[in-house]
């Protein structure tokens, strides 16, 4: 069964600090996986998105890793900010039926 | 980037009545149109995948009746909810992805906000 795990389910920093989340799935075939940024009452948007062969990628402040051998993920976010507060979404994309798979998603929340 | 608009952002309407939500891509051709519910603090749940001219694939569970899906144009794509009840209260959203340059990628809508009395 294809699924996408992600955690911690919420989370909780101070402004400026750096974190890191995680993300696991079981979809195959993989095709890409993708990290969303979704603020309340928004629609998701894209933060980066990683196909096979790539095992890192940045942008700007958050940088995606993929491990596609264990089939891990992780977002880091550097220097946190408070409009960093918001839900992050890992998705899988399955090749062969073309769908994709969303994690539930990881509550980050940043304080001053 | 690809910029995806839906219309409204929220309604409110009446238990029985019928409620139709239009998803735009602004500026790319949307070969493929999703459409997504997604209730409090939980994650987005697939509801149907549409085809520019072709009819749409909804997800197991799914009313197809109930929640009716045109995508006449490769910018277009229409939701109407009918005989909405309070429990199809939910935020829905929308998701388009087409041409080469865009291939894979999905760009969100801002979600609509609907809310049944």
């Amino acid at each position: 069964k294809n699924q996408v795990e992600q955690s911690p389910q919420s989370l909780i920093i101070l402004e400026g600090k750096n974190c890191t989340l995680q993300c696991n799935y079981t979809v195959s075939p993989f095709s890409n996986l993708r990290w969303y940024k979704q603020d309340t009452g928004r629609g998701p948007v894209s933060l980066t998105i990683m196909t096979f062969s790539e095992n890192t990628k940045s942008n700007g402040r958050y940088t995606a890793t993929l491990d596609a051998d264990t089939k891990q993920s992780s977002l880091h976010i550097t220097a946190s900010q408070l409009s960093d507060s918001a839900s992050y979404i890992c998705v899988v994309l399955n090749t062969n039926a073309g769908k994709s798979t969303f994690g539930d998603g990881t509550t980050l929340t940043v304080k001053p | 980037g690809a910029v995806v608009s839906q219309h409204p952002s929220r309604v409110i309407c009446k238990s029985g009545t019928s409620v139709k939500i239009e998803c735009r891509s602004l500026d790319f051709q949307a070969t493929t149109m999703f459409w997504y519910r997604q209730f409090p603090k939980q994650s987005l749940m697939l509801m149907a995948t549409s085809n520019e001219g072709s009819k749409a694939t909804y997800e197991q569970g799914v009313e197809k009746d109930k929640f009716l899906i045109n995508h006449a144009s490769l910018t277009l794509s229409t939701l109407t909810v009918t005989s909405a009840h309070p429990e199809d209260s939910s935020f829905y959203i929308c998701s388009a992805s087409g041409g080469l340059a865009l291939l894979y990628e999905q760009y969100f809508g801002p979600g609509t906000r609907l809310t049944v009395t």
